[in-house]
């Protein structure tokens, strides 16, 4: 059965201390690992799309890794205004989306 | 990049009555729409696939008769909640799939409550 799961649920950070959040996934013929950030209230606003095993991508203080059974988004460094829930998602055919439970990220000045 | 609306953003009805929430491509054509549903702390729930010209794909458990989906053009669907009732309070979202680049964009979502 295909499965994508985050962890943790929720992370507290200082502002400047650097962590990792996970997404592990269990699906065949995988097309595709996008990550996304929501804020509070609004839609989820792309981030990454990430394709093969060995693939990263970086964007400001993100950066995106995946291999064949997960991927991680590692925030360097992160300010207060990176505050948000980050969503993992896996399509699974016709370009809908299976989301993971998300991670509540919150830094704290 | 690619912008996808919503109206309303939010939206407040007594239980029994209907609300319409639609959704815009607004630099793009999408032939596939998605209808998201999000709870609180929760993540997204795919309800439906609307595609345009042809009935909406649902997904299992959602009542196709109590959440009409209607894609009549290429830039809009629209989704419907007939006979609202309190438990249908929830965080709507719909996305759109650019029929060139094959990509998704998400609009913002509307605050459905229902009283």
């Amino acid at each position: 059965e295909d499965q994508v799961t985050q962890s943790p649920e929720a992370l507290r950070l200082q502002e400047g201390e650097s962590s990792s959040l996970n997404c592990s996934y269990t699906v065949s013929g995988l097309r595709g690992l996008f990550w996304y950030r929501q804020d509070p209230g609004k839609g989820p606003e792309f981030l990454f799309t990430l394709y093969s095993a060995g693939e990263e991508k970086e964007k400001e203080r993100l950066k995106a890794t995946l291999t064949k059974k997960e991927s991680f988004l590692h925030i360097t460094a992160p300010k207060p205004e990176d505050s948000a829930t980050y969503l993992c998602a896996v399509p699974l055919g016709g370009n809908q989306f299976y989301f993971g439970t998300g991670t509540s990220l919150t830094v704290i000045p | 990049g690619a912008v996808v609306s919503q109206h309303p953003s939010r939206v407040i009805c007594k239980s029994g009555t209907s609300v319409k929430i639609e959704c815009r491509s607004l630099d793009f054509q999408a032939t596939t729409m998605f209808w998201y549903r999000q709870f609180p702390k929760k993540s997204l729930m795919l309800m439906a696939t609307s595609n345009e010209g042809s009935k909406a794909t649902y997904e299992q458990g959602v009542e196709k008769d109590k959440f009409l989906i209607n894609h009549a053009s290429l830039t809009l669907s629209t989704l419907t909640v007939t006979s609202a009732h309190p438990e249908d309070s929830s965080f709507y979202i719909c996305s759109a799939r650019d029929w060139v680049s094959h990509e998704q964009y998400f609009g913002p979502g509307t605050r459905l409550t229902v009283t």
